[in-house]
């Protein structure tokens, strides 16, 4: 089984400020993490994933995530804001013996200028 | 990176007729699809995973009667709303993987916006 929980459903932060996104997941094997962005009306788009490499993983736009299994968490993070980074954001955890990927419900970024 | 069309991108249609949804990909062959239902503010609900050649898995309490997919080559799936009903409007998003099992990408189309009148 699988899961996974983004623990805000909203953060707001200023322009210029850093951003954390958290993520926490639950997995009976290995897990593959990736972290999608949705702007309003539109599909999802990759910002960053991890497959059992580097344990920071650098994404599109400054993001960053860092895969802690200990803490079995995948935190999103970027050290300075834009407005343009305002957003749904979902964690999404793929598992061996699962190939279907469970989503987060999602975190609404609000950037204020 | 890998492209995944999907068409049309808004559609409003009369209660009772159908509404077919095309997702295609149009760089890569997809081993893959997956179709979605997303609610206002809400995150993404699985309706059904489809794989090339065969029927569609769906997940539970999701009609297949109701929403027929259709994969019939590597590059394009159909999610097809049969009897639209003003409940039946929401935003559907299709996804595609290329890869087996865990690592594999998942690829989004724009997603459609289905209104029913």
């Amino acid at each position: 089984a699988q899961s996974v929980t983004q623990l805000d459903s909203h953060v707001s932060v200023s322009e210029g400020t850093p951003v954390l996104l958290r993520c926490n997941y639950s997995s009976s094997y290995s897990p593959s993490l990736f972290w999608y962005v949705q702007h309003p009306n539109k599909g999802l788009q990759l910002l960053l994933k991890y497959t059992s490499a580097a344990t920071l993983v650098k994404g599109i736009n400054g993001f960053e995530a860092e895969f802690k299994k200990s803490e079995t968490s995948f935190h999103l993070t970027k050290p300075s804001a834009h407005m343009s980074d305002a957003a749904e954001y979902f964690c999404v955890v793929r598992t061996g013996g699962s190939y279907i990927p469970t989503f987060g419900r999602g975190t609404s970024l609000i950037v204020h200028p | 990176g890998a492209v995944v069309s999907q068409h049309p991108s808004r559609v409003i249609c009369k209660s009772g007729t159908s509404v077919k949804i095309e997702c295609r990909s149009l760089d890569f062959q997809a081993t893959t699809m997956f179709w979605y239902r997303q609610f206002p503010k809400k995150s993404l609900m699985l309706m059904a995973t489809s794989n090339e050649g065969s029927k569609a898995t769906y997940e539970q309490g999701v009609e297949k009667d109701k929403f027929l997919i259709n994969h019939a080559s590597l590059t394009l799936s159909t999610l097809t709303v049969t009897s639209a009903h003003p409940e039946d409007s929401s935003f559907y998003i299709c996804s595609a993987t290329t890869g087996t099992g865990d690592t594999g990408e998942l690829f989004f189309g724009e997603g459609s916006r289905l209104t029913v009148l």
